[in-house]
This record gives structure tokens, sequence and C-alpha cells, in this order.
């Protein structure tokens, strides 16, 4: 079975400064990676994904995301937050075969302030 | 192209009652995911459908839950009678997965339940 841990449930930081969302998982076979973003009262949305390939990962909007297999870890990670970005971040498991059944961790609050 | 679609999109009932939750995925989308996400967690699946089947419910509390998804398109979730515990937020999400190979799940905005 799968499961996923995200360290910090809340992460206030000032606008343009760096931020790490931390997520590590757990499987017993070869899994796919998410990171999921949900802005209030709205559905998730696919941020970035790892499912082979290249262990560093880019969104369209500046994040990014290694997987590092050893660590078991798949941190979340931008050099410049805006307020915009604020919203809660999902971080994913599936394994990769039968179904695609995804594991969601509990989420990680970014509050971006002024 | 349109996204998933649920209605309504808040629900406010009394325990014991009957309440009912439905989804349009999108087009073409031949998987078709419940899931529930209760304040301050990540979404945890009830059931996933491909096509009319219901492949895995293994989460699905059956005693009051049931769901159907009779023409392989739209899906209902139903729960009755409603538990105070029962209030969460029900998402729906459809993906493409014919070949068996990956592909993004959509969610739709979800429906809000409060039971009192």
């Amino acid at each position: 079975a799968q499961s996923v841990t995200q360290l910090d449930s809340q992460v206030p930081v000032f606008e343009e400064a760096p931020v790490e969302l931390r997520c590590n998982y757990s499987s017993s076979v070869s899994v796919y990676l998410f990171w999921y973003v949900q802005y209030p009262n709205q559905g998730l949305q696919l941020l970035l994904k790892y499912l082979s390939g290249s262990t560093l990962v880019e969104s369209i909007n500046g994040f990014e995301a290694e997987f590092n297999k050893s660590q078991t870890s798949f941190h979340l990670r931008k050099p410049s937050v805006h307020i915009s970005d604020t919203a809660e971040y999902f971080c994913a498991v599936s394994r990769n075969t039968g179904g695609f059944k995804t594991i969601f961790g509990a989420g990680t609050r970014l509050f971006v302030k002024a | 192209e349109a996204g998933v679609v649920q209605s309504p999109r808040y629900k406010i009932i009394e325990k014991k009652q009957p309440v009912a939750f439905w989804c349009n995925p999108i087009s073409g989308h031949n998987t078709l995911y419940w899931y529930r996400q209760n304040l301050g967690q990540g979404p945890e699946l009830l059931i996933r459908y491909e096509n009319e089947e219901a492949v895995d419910d293994s989460q699905l509390p059956k005693d009051r839950f049931s769901a159907e998804r009779l023409k392989g398109v739209d899906s209902t979730l139903k729960i009755q009678p409603a538990e105070l515990g029962d209030s969460a937020v029900y998402l729906c999400a459809s993906s493409n997965n014919r070949g068996g190979t990956y592909n993004e799940q959509f969610f739709g905005p979800g429906t809000r339940l409060t039971v009192l």
C-alpha cells in the first residue's frame, strides 16, 4: 500500500520569497507522483507530475518538484512566490499499474503575505 | 471543452435525511471517481468506475452509501440516511484511462455537504 506524508500543514511566506513544500511517500512498488493545487471553493488542479524520465519536473507557473527515490521524497519548490499562489497544495502518489489508484496527502496551506 | 460538472454545489440537510449528488464527467472520459474530502484532509477515494462498472468500491460505506453510473456517462452518489460525520466535500473526477496508460484526473468543483 502507498501512503503520503506532507510535513507542514501551513506555510506562511512573504511575497517574492522562495518556498518549499515537503512531501514524503512510502510504497512497495514503483509509483507516479503528483502535486495538485486547490483554490478556495474549487476542485483540485494538477500542478505537475512525475511519471518517468527526468527526476526534475516543472509547471508552467514556476513551480518545480524533484523525485528523490532514495529519500522517497517529492518536494515542491518555487524560487519566488506571488500572492496568487495562496492555496492548498496536495501531494499524491499512485502505483503505476492496475487502475492508478491515487492516495493524497493531508495538504499544505500556502499563505503568501504582502 | 466543458470540465467536470457537479451539482448541487452546496447542500444542507438534517441527519437521517437522504441526499444525492450528481456528476457529469468530461465527454469521452471512461473513468469516473467519487472522492470525499473532510475538512483539513486530502481527498479519499470512495468509488471508481470504468465505464458502467464499479471496479473499486472498497472504501464506500455500503450500509448507507450507493452510487450508479447506468450509461457509463454521468453518475449519482447517494447517502441514506445521512449522519453528522458525513459532512464533507464530495468531489467527482474523470479521466481517459483506455489502453492502460496513465492519464490525468480532472476534478469538478465539488459538493459541500453539511449535515445538521
